[in-house]
């Protein structure tokens, strides 16, 4: 069962920050946050994750709250080829499974 | 690295037949996953390996449903016999598990089945 709550679509326009928000209310002290995303019928590609410290690499930042409730990805300067399914996952650390929701459809408009 | 490979990239049988996908996970990894994906119910985890031992296949819809992995470089997933509605997108992923801290998994080109 999924535990995170994504909103179902964003727009964006292209060369602006990309903000997409996740809640995860029941998220416990083991649990990390995972974010993938999926272009078109691909297979979901990884993009970042935490625990509880906010994460930066090159393709994303990840900013999670202090309470570990709501965490926040940001894509810096979005390109239309980052036009998207973004799932939010909260992942188990003694479990090897990830619950996939119904994600953000991010569209990246010119 | 090739990263996941899967086959074939699509597929379109008759009901009743058998259906065979394969994955190959990317070297080193000792965790694979197979997931199936429908407009439907989204992506949903059928079965997952460690160290080629099935450890969960709670996801799997029936007994005509079957996964090997013979070999840490290999694994199948059957359907014995197949019906529309197993008309699907299944995606392998695989993951280096060393103890359950960061176990990114990374997935194939997927597998898109249609069963007539």
């Amino acid at each position: 069962d999924a535990k995170t709550t994504q909103p179902p679509s964003m727009d964006c326009a292209e060369g602006r920050a990309a903000n997409l928000p996740c809640n995860h209310s029941t998220i416990s002290g083991n649990e990390y946050v995972y974010w993938y995303r999926q272009i078109h019928s691909q297979g979901p590609q990884y993009i970042i994750h935490g625990l509880k410290n906010n994460e930066t690499n090159e393709m994303a930042s990840l900013i999670i709250t202090e309470d570990r409730k709501s965490s926040t990805l940001i894509l810096p300067h979005a390109t239309l080829r980052d036009t998207a399914v973004y799932y939010c996952i909260v992942r188990d650390y003694n479990f090897n499974k990830f619950y996939f929701g119904s994600g953000t459809k991010l569209n990246v408009k010119p | 690295d090739a990263g996941v490979i899967q086959s074939p990239r699509h597929e379109v049988t008759e009901m009743g037949q058998e259906v065979t996908l394969r994955c190959k996970p990317i070297s080193g990894h000792n965790s694979l996953f197979w997931y199936r994906q429908t407009m439907m119910r989204g992506l949903e985890l059928l079965i997952y390996f460690n160290n080629n031992v099935p450890i969960d296949d709670s996801g799997m819809p029936e007994d005509r449903f079957s996964a090997k992995m013979p070999n840490a470089s290999f694994s199948t997933l059957k359907i014995q016999p197949s019906e529309p509605r197993d008309s699907a997108v299944y995606f392998c992923a695989s993951s280096s598990s060393a103890g359950g801290s960061t176990d990114t998994q990374y997935f194939g080109p997927g597998t898109r089945l249609t069963v007539l």
